[in-house]
């Protein structure tokens, strides 16, 4: 009965690994995004797919790659990871209606 | 650029006040300001809304008032419970292309409610 579901829910990674994070809606939107929540809790958009289109790409490094294989699915995958990409890793989705359903987030720790 | 400001950072009342969170924007282009809240350990879930159009909206013992001129909105909530305690977020809505659904969320820096019983 999840609307937007990630896994895994806590990733604890060392520098340098790649890693990714997955995503599923079963709310039939077809627009769906990620954002990074830092530790003072400031939430930013990172990347938008429309039906599997790239929307909206935020100025992000390009270590990061999301990738859509279908409107339900949007994944992102993390190379050579960094201190500074531990954070919350939220998943959203939305359709033409005006509301974006979060999923419960991925705690991500790079040590 | 922060298109988003929000204030306080954090709030402490007594059960039953009226805490309010207050925000301002900067794009005239926004659409649609709706608050978000979030408790710990979970994604932010849409709490109210308002569009531009209107200067006040009341769910429940939630209200928001928007002052478009001023370019500044607000949450109020009254008869407030410690269950209320959380980060609340607003957020400022700008449409895709009209060929396209979704839109781009900016968020405030966030508030952190405590509800003291």
């Amino acid at each position: 009965d999840t609307a937007v579901s990630q896994t895994p829910k806590y990733l604890v990674t060392q520098m340098g690994n790649d890693k990714s994070i997955k995503c599923e809606q079963n709310l039939g939107h077809d627009t769906m995004y990620w954002y990074k929540q830092d530790s003072k809790k400031f939430l930013k958009i990172m990347f938008s797919y429309n039906n599997k289109e790239l929307i909206i790409n935020e100025t992000v490094p390009n270590r990061f790659s999301p990738k859509s294989p279908d409107k339900a699915h949007l994944n992102l995958h993390i190379n050579s990871l960094e201190l500074g990409d531990s954070a919350v890793y939220f998943c959203a989705s939305s359709s033409w209606g005006y509301e974006q359903f979060f999923g419960p987030g991925t705690r991500l720790t790079v040590l | 650029q922060q298109q988003v400001k929000q204030s306080p950072q954090s709030l402490i009342v007594q059960k039953g006040g009226i805490p309010i969170i207050n925000c301002a924007y900067e794009n005239t282009a926004f659409d649609y300001f709706p608050w978000y809240q979030q408790f710990p350990g979970k994604g932010p879930a849409l709490l109210i809304a308002i569009r531009p159009d209107v200067s006040e909206k009341k769910e429940g013992r939630f209200t928001i008032s928007f002052n478009k001129s001023a370019k500044q909105f607000s949450l109020h909530i009254m008869d407030s419970q410690p269950g209320d305690s959380a980060t609340y977020f607003c957020a400022a809505r700008k449409p895709f292309l009209h060929e396209t659904s979704g839109s781009r969320l900016t968020f405030g820096e966030g508030t952190q409610l405590t509800v003291n019983p």
